[in-house]
Protein backbone atom coordinates (compact mmCIF):
# COMPACT_ATOMS: atom_id res chain seq x y z
CA UNK A 1 0.00 0.00 0.00
CA UNK A 2 0.80 3.81 -0.29
CA UNK A 3 -0.10 6.42 2.50
CA UNK A 4 -0.54 10.15 0.00
CA UNK A 5 -0.53 13.44 1.75
CA UNK A 6 -2.00 15.97 -0.26
CA UNK A 7 -1.96 19.49 0.34
CA UNK A 8 -3.97 22.40 1.10
CA UNK A 9 -7.06 19.89 2.29
CA UNK A 10 -9.07 22.67 1.05
CA UNK A 11 -9.20 26.09 0.13
CA UNK A 12 -11.14 28.84 -1.21
CA UNK A 13 -9.77 30.87 -4.18
CA UNK A 14 -10.43 34.00 -6.08
CA UNK A 15 -11.49 33.53 -9.79
CA UNK A 16 -8.39 34.09 -12.13
CA UNK A 17 -5.78 33.14 -9.98
CA UNK A 18 -4.16 29.51 -9.60
CA UNK A 19 -3.51 27.10 -7.18
CA UNK A 20 -0.97 24.67 -6.71
CA UNK A 21 -1.99 21.09 -4.91
CA UNK A 22 0.83 18.81 -3.60
CA UNK A 23 0.94 15.58 -3.58
CA UNK A 24 3.52 13.10 -1.33
CA UNK A 25 3.68 9.57 -1.10
CA UNK A 26 5.43 7.74 1.36
CA UNK A 27 7.61 5.32 -1.32
CA UNK A 28 8.74 5.52 -4.52
CA UNK A 29 5.57 5.16 -6.91
CA UNK A 30 6.07 5.03 -10.78
CA UNK A 31 2.19 6.12 -11.68
CA UNK A 32 0.30 8.96 -10.26
CA UNK A 33 -2.66 10.17 -11.22
CA UNK A 34 -4.94 13.41 -10.57
CA UNK A 35 -8.84 12.75 -10.86
CA UNK A 36 -11.45 15.73 -10.49
CA UNK A 37 -14.76 14.60 -8.19
CA UNK A 38 -17.12 17.44 -9.26
CA UNK A 39 -19.77 18.12 -6.74
CA UNK A 40 -21.74 14.53 -6.33
CA UNK A 41 -20.23 13.15 -9.56
CA UNK A 42 -18.02 10.52 -10.01
CA UNK A 43 -13.85 10.78 -10.19
CA UNK A 44 -12.58 11.84 -13.85
CA UNK A 45 -8.94 11.00 -14.59
CA UNK A 46 -7.31 14.79 -15.71
CA UNK A 47 -3.91 13.29 -16.31
CA UNK A 48 -0.95 10.92 -15.60
CA UNK A 49 2.00 11.78 -14.34
CA UNK A 50 5.42 9.70 -14.34
CA UNK A 51 8.68 10.87 -13.31
CA UNK A 52 10.74 12.02 -16.07
CA UNK A 53 7.65 12.18 -18.75
CA UNK A 54 5.80 15.13 -19.65
CA UNK A 55 1.90 14.20 -18.05
CA UNK A 56 -0.46 12.40 -20.16
CA UNK A 57 -4.05 14.42 -20.08
CA UNK A 58 -7.20 13.09 -20.95
CA UNK A 59 -10.06 14.34 -23.25
CA UNK A 60 -11.08 17.58 -22.04
CA UNK A 61 -8.36 18.80 -20.05
CA UNK A 62 -5.48 20.82 -21.49
CA UNK A 63 -1.71 21.30 -19.70
CA UNK A 64 -2.46 25.12 -19.86
CA UNK A 65 -4.72 24.54 -17.68
CA UNK A 66 -3.71 22.09 -15.31
CA UNK A 67 -0.04 21.92 -15.29
CA UNK A 68 1.49 18.60 -13.48
CA UNK A 69 4.86 18.35 -12.30
CA UNK A 70 6.21 14.94 -11.29
CA UNK A 71 9.99 16.06 -10.40
CA UNK A 72 10.78 12.34 -8.47
CA UNK A 73 8.95 8.85 -7.61
CA UNK A 74 7.25 10.17 -4.29
CA UNK A 75 6.28 14.43 -5.55
CA UNK A 76 3.82 15.42 -7.53
CA UNK A 77 1.72 19.07 -8.04
CA UNK A 78 -0.80 19.97 -9.83
CA UNK A 79 -1.66 23.47 -10.55
CA UNK A 80 -5.46 24.83 -10.96
CA UNK A 81 -4.86 28.03 -13.40
CA UNK A 82 -6.89 31.22 -14.15
CA UNK A 83 -9.22 29.13 -12.19
CA UNK A 84 -13.21 30.10 -12.31
CA UNK A 85 -15.91 28.91 -10.19
CA UNK A 86 -16.73 25.80 -12.66
CA UNK A 87 -13.20 24.60 -11.64
CA UNK A 88 -14.64 24.21 -7.78
CA UNK A 89 -14.25 20.78 -7.16
CA UNK A 90 -12.39 17.74 -5.34
CA UNK A 91 -8.61 17.38 -6.66
CA UNK A 92 -7.65 14.03 -5.78
CA UNK A 93 -4.40 12.67 -6.06
CA UNK A 94 -3.54 8.85 -6.80
CA UNK A 95 -0.55 6.15 -6.99
CA UNK A 96 -1.03 2.85 -8.68
CA UNK A 97 1.38 0.12 -7.43
CA UNK A 98 1.95 -2.36 -9.99
CA UNK A 99 0.40 -5.77 -9.54
CA UNK A 100 -2.00 -7.82 -11.89
CA UNK A 101 -4.04 -4.53 -12.69
CA UNK A 102 -3.01 -1.64 -11.01
CA UNK A 103 -4.21 -0.95 -7.31
CA UNK A 104 -4.78 2.76 -6.74
CA UNK A 105 -4.77 4.22 -3.06
CA UNK A 106 -5.86 7.89 -2.75
CA UNK A 107 -5.18 11.11 -0.80
CA UNK A 108 -7.72 12.66 0.96
CA UNK A 109 -8.18 15.50 -1.55
CA UNK A 110 -8.38 18.73 -1.84
CA UNK A 111 -11.58 21.00 -1.52
CA UNK A 112 -11.56 23.51 -4.08
CA UNK A 113 -13.87 26.53 -4.40
CA UNK A 114 -13.73 29.44 -5.78
CA UNK A 115 -15.66 32.63 -5.58
CA UNK B 1 -12.37 6.99 -21.53
CA UNK B 2 -13.83 3.71 -21.45
CA UNK B 3 -17.24 3.75 -19.35
CA UNK B 4 -17.88 1.36 -16.61
CA UNK B 5 -21.57 1.54 -15.97
CA UNK B 6 -23.05 1.28 -12.27
CA UNK B 7 -26.23 1.18 -10.42
CA UNK B 8 -28.39 2.15 -8.74
CA UNK B 9 -27.44 5.47 -8.12
CA UNK B 10 -29.25 5.14 -4.76
CA UNK B 11 -30.04 2.84 -2.33
CA UNK B 12 -31.84 2.87 0.84
CA UNK B 13 -31.39 -0.80 3.01
CA UNK B 14 -33.08 -1.26 6.17
CA UNK B 15 -30.11 -2.59 8.86
CA UNK B 16 -29.28 -5.98 8.55
CA UNK B 17 -30.83 -6.34 4.85
CA UNK B 18 -28.24 -6.95 1.95
CA UNK B 19 -27.10 -4.39 0.08
CA UNK B 20 -26.30 -4.51 -3.88
CA UNK B 21 -24.93 -2.68 -6.57
CA UNK B 22 -24.01 -3.26 -10.08
CA UNK B 23 -21.38 -2.62 -12.58
CA UNK B 24 -21.34 -3.62 -16.23
CA UNK B 25 -17.69 -2.60 -18.40
CA UNK B 26 -17.16 -2.80 -22.10
CA UNK B 27 -13.19 -2.99 -22.27
CA UNK B 28 -12.59 -6.59 -22.38
CA UNK B 29 -8.78 -6.22 -21.80
CA UNK B 30 -9.59 -4.69 -18.03
CA UNK B 31 -8.16 -7.09 -15.78
CA UNK B 32 -8.92 -5.68 -11.87
CA UNK B 33 -12.04 -4.83 -10.85
CA UNK B 34 -11.87 -2.64 -7.09
CA UNK B 35 -14.91 -0.88 -5.36
CA UNK B 36 -13.87 2.32 -3.24
CA UNK B 37 -16.20 3.16 -0.34
CA UNK B 38 -16.41 7.46 0.18
CA UNK B 39 -17.03 9.01 3.41
CA UNK B 40 -18.11 12.69 2.68
CA UNK B 41 -15.42 14.58 3.04
CA UNK B 42 -12.73 11.99 2.52
CA UNK B 43 -10.77 10.42 -0.12
CA UNK B 44 -12.08 7.18 -1.82
CA UNK B 45 -10.74 3.83 0.49
CA UNK B 46 -10.34 0.63 -1.58
CA UNK B 47 -12.31 -1.87 -0.01
CA UNK B 48 -12.13 -5.18 -1.69
CA UNK B 49 -11.32 -5.94 -5.34
CA UNK B 50 -11.27 -8.99 -7.53
CA UNK B 51 -9.54 -10.16 -10.66
CA UNK B 52 -11.03 -11.98 -13.44
CA UNK B 53 -9.76 -15.41 -12.68
CA UNK B 54 -12.27 -15.85 -10.20
CA UNK B 55 -16.10 -15.03 -10.23
CA UNK B 56 -16.59 -14.14 -6.61
CA UNK B 57 -14.32 -12.73 -3.66
CA UNK B 58 -15.87 -12.44 0.34
CA UNK B 59 -13.93 -10.60 2.53
CA UNK B 60 -15.75 -10.09 5.94
CA UNK B 61 -19.61 -8.84 5.09
CA UNK B 62 -18.42 -7.51 1.60
CA UNK B 63 -18.74 -9.81 -2.01
CA UNK B 64 -17.79 -9.31 -5.30
CA UNK B 65 -19.26 -11.63 -7.58
CA UNK B 66 -17.75 -11.58 -11.03
CA UNK B 67 -19.40 -12.61 -14.31
CA UNK B 68 -16.73 -12.47 -17.48
CA UNK B 69 -18.66 -13.61 -19.79
CA UNK B 70 -22.04 -10.83 -19.32
CA UNK B 71 -18.72 -8.08 -18.76
CA UNK B 72 -20.09 -7.82 -14.90
CA UNK B 73 -19.33 -7.49 -11.54
CA UNK B 74 -21.57 -6.74 -8.78
CA UNK B 75 -21.21 -5.95 -4.30
CA UNK B 76 -22.67 -7.40 -1.91
CA UNK B 77 -22.95 -5.79 1.43
CA UNK B 78 -24.47 -8.46 4.14
CA UNK B 79 -25.81 -7.38 7.21
CA UNK B 80 -25.64 -3.76 6.38
CA UNK B 81 -25.11 -1.55 8.72
CA UNK B 82 -25.89 2.21 9.44
CA UNK B 83 -21.89 3.39 9.74
CA UNK B 84 -21.96 1.50 5.42
CA UNK B 85 -23.66 4.62 4.74
CA UNK B 86 -21.25 5.92 2.23
CA UNK B 87 -21.06 6.40 -1.72
CA UNK B 88 -19.80 3.39 -3.42
CA UNK B 89 -17.69 3.38 -6.83
CA UNK B 90 -16.63 0.61 -8.90
CA UNK B 91 -13.87 0.94 -10.99
CA UNK B 92 -11.93 -1.53 -13.60
CA UNK B 93 -8.38 -1.29 -15.31
CA UNK B 94 -5.91 -2.93 -17.29
CA UNK B 95 -2.20 -3.78 -15.92
CA UNK B 96 -0.72 0.02 -16.45
CA UNK B 97 -3.37 2.33 -16.82
CA UNK B 98 -5.56 4.20 -14.65
CA UNK B 99 -8.82 3.53 -13.10
CA UNK B 100 -11.95 4.43 -14.60
CA UNK B 101 -14.78 5.01 -12.15
CA UNK B 102 -18.41 4.63 -12.23
CA UNK B 103 -21.02 7.17 -11.51
CA UNK B 104 -21.37 6.05 -7.85
CA UNK B 105 -24.23 4.46 -5.54
CA UNK B 106 -25.23 6.44 -2.60
CA UNK B 107 -25.96 3.88 -0.09
CA UNK B 108 -28.17 5.03 2.98
CA UNK B 109 -28.77 2.18 6.12
CA UNK B 110 -31.68 2.99 7.77
CA UNK B 111 -32.09 1.80 11.45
Amino acid sequence: SAVISQKPSRDICQRGTSLTIQCQVDSQVTMMFWYRQQPGQSLTLIATANQGSEATYESGFVIDKFPISRPNLTFSTLTVSNMSPEDSSIYLCSVGVWGAGTEAFFGQGTRLTVV
Amino acid sequence: QQQVKQSPQSLIVQKGGISIINCAYENTAFDYFPWYQQFPGKGPALLIAIRPDVSEKKEGRFTISFNKSAKQFSLHIMDSQPGDSATYFCAANQAGTALIFGKGTTLSVSS
